[in-house]
């Protein structure tokens, strides 16, 4: 079956690193996002990685995915106040176009 | 360049009305999407179009239904309107049925009370 597994909480002080963790289930998926949810808003795409890949990074995100565990995570270098936001992975399914997204982890950043 | 643009942003409905939602994808993309994330969980993927045509059905009941126009925007319908829809509902836009790239709206927020 299709699932995708977060923890659901995580705090961290300004200017460490944040480590957000996910599990999904789907091998065959092509493409795994993060995506970014601030309080009423919608969806903000933060990085996606390519299945053939190991590590993408992107200014302070770093993603790491482990195929063969099937895990998926994102590191934020240097938090900020700025950053705290719920983040959710989501994978691409092999049946055209469909997302399917974890229940999304909540990043508290205490100043 | 606009974005994906939704309207309503907000409404109320009573149990068993009707609720018709609006989605303009960025312009050049012809696929759009639309999920349900109902309060403190993920979204939940319920339809995709492409060309007009449906490409991807979710489990959600037949109460819910969709179309795309030839201008590639999109609505959402839902009929007997349900306590347990109430839900942010949102629509993403991407070039192609099975592109990379999907550019989420802001939602529209529906209450049914």
């Amino acid at each position: 079956g299709e699932d995708v597994e977060q923890s659901l909480f995580l705090s961290v002080r300004e200017g460490d690193s944040s480590v957000i963790n996910c599990t999904y289930t789907d091998s065959s998926s092509t493409y795994l996002y993060w995506y970014k949810q601030e309080p009423g808003a919608g969806l903000q795409l933060l990085t996606y990685i390519f299945s053939n890949m190991d590590m993408k990074q992107d200014q302070r995100l770093t993603v790491l995915l482990n195929k063969k565990d099937k895990h998926l995570s994102l590191r934020i270098a240097d938090t900020q106040t700025g950053d705290s936001a719920i983040y959710f992975c989501a994978e691409k399914s092999n049946q055209g176009g469909k997302l399917i997204f974890g229940q999304g982890t909540e990043l508290s950043v205490k100043p | 360049d606009a974005g994906v643009t939704q309207s309503p942003t907000h409404l109320i409905k009573t149990r068993g009305q009707q609720v018709t939602l609006r989605c303009s994808p960025i312009s050049g993309h012809k696929s759009v999407s639309w999920y349900q994330q109902v309060l403190g969980q993920g979204p939940q993927f319920i339809f995709q179009y492409y060309e007009k045509e449906e490409r991807g059905r979710g489990n959600f009941p037949d109460r819910f239904s969709a179309r795309q126009f030839p201008n590639y925007s999109s609505e959402l319908n839902v009929n007997a309107l349900l306590l347990g829809d109430s839900a942010l509902y949102l629509c993403a836009s991407s070039l192609v049925v099975a592109d990379y790239g999907y550019t989420f709206g802001s939602g529209t927020r529906l209450t049914v009370v």
